[in-house]
């Protein structure tokens, strides 16, 4: 089964600067990696995904990398703001297709205004 | 489109009490996962569900829990005979059939 492995466990910014968060997994087969934000007392909400047919998917001051080859995807964030603060989740799916997700075991970020 | 919603939030139970969870998905969405969060942990996956079917139930312990989803209603999760060792917050999502899954407030369930 897949298994995600996800670092740091912690990140403090400046408020302006750019986040980093990585994780790799195991399963080659692997063809969905999504990233989830959760705020303190509230459910992960999805903020942006790739699909393994494309290296790069951008949202506005978010951004997504997949390299398949190294079985790694990560997390960027630009111009960091206070409410970017929060718990951040990768996850595969366990299988691949429409099946149940393996999350990492999470970054926190800290964005200091 | 109202998003995924669970209730209660919050549940308090005794030891040996039961906990029914309830979680109705986004309209359009047949499938439905429940995850569990311990404080400072990543989720971990307990069951998969489609309409009146379960998928996968290979992350819920054999004892004490069930899941069902039936034709008309929310997704259950019932826990019965709690002990202090299921205190945590419970998450369900729903989704559509490409993959994303789209996660309700979840419940924080607390054994007394």
């Amino acid at each position: 089964g897949e298994n995600v492995e996800q670092h740091p466990s912690t990140l403090s910014v400046q408020e302006g600067d750019s986040a980093v968060i990585k994780c790799t997994y195991s399963d080659s087969a692997s063809n969905y990696f999504p990233w989830y934000k959760q705020e303190l007392g509230k459910g992960p909400q999805l903020i942006i995904d790739i699909r393994s047919n494309v290296g790069e998917k951008k949202d506005q001051r978010i951004a997504v990398t997949l390299n398949k080859t190294a079985k790694h995807f990560s997390l960027h964030i630009t111009e960091t703001q206070p409410e970017d603060s929060a718990v951040y989740f990768c996850a595969a799916p366990q299988e691949g297709g429409n099946t149940p997700l393996v999350f990492g075991k999470g970054t926190r970020l800290s964005v200091i205004a | 489109n109202a998003g995924v919603m669970q209730n209660p939030r919050h549940l308090v139970r005794r030891r040996g009490q039961e906990a029914r969870l309830r979680c109705s998905p986004m309209k359009g969405h047949s499938h439905v996962y429940w995850y569990r969060q311990l404080p400072e942990e990543g989720l971990k996956f307990m069951v998969y569900l489609q309409k009146e079917n379960i998928i996968d139930e290979s992350g819920m312990p054999k004892e004490r829990f069930s899941a069902e989803f039936p034709k008309e209603g929310p997704s259950i999760l019932r826990i019965q005979q709690v002990v202090r060792g299921d205190s945590a917050a419970y998450f369900c999502a729903s989704s559509p059939s490409n993959n994303e899954q789209f996660f309700g407030p979840g419940t924080r369930l607390t054994v007394l």
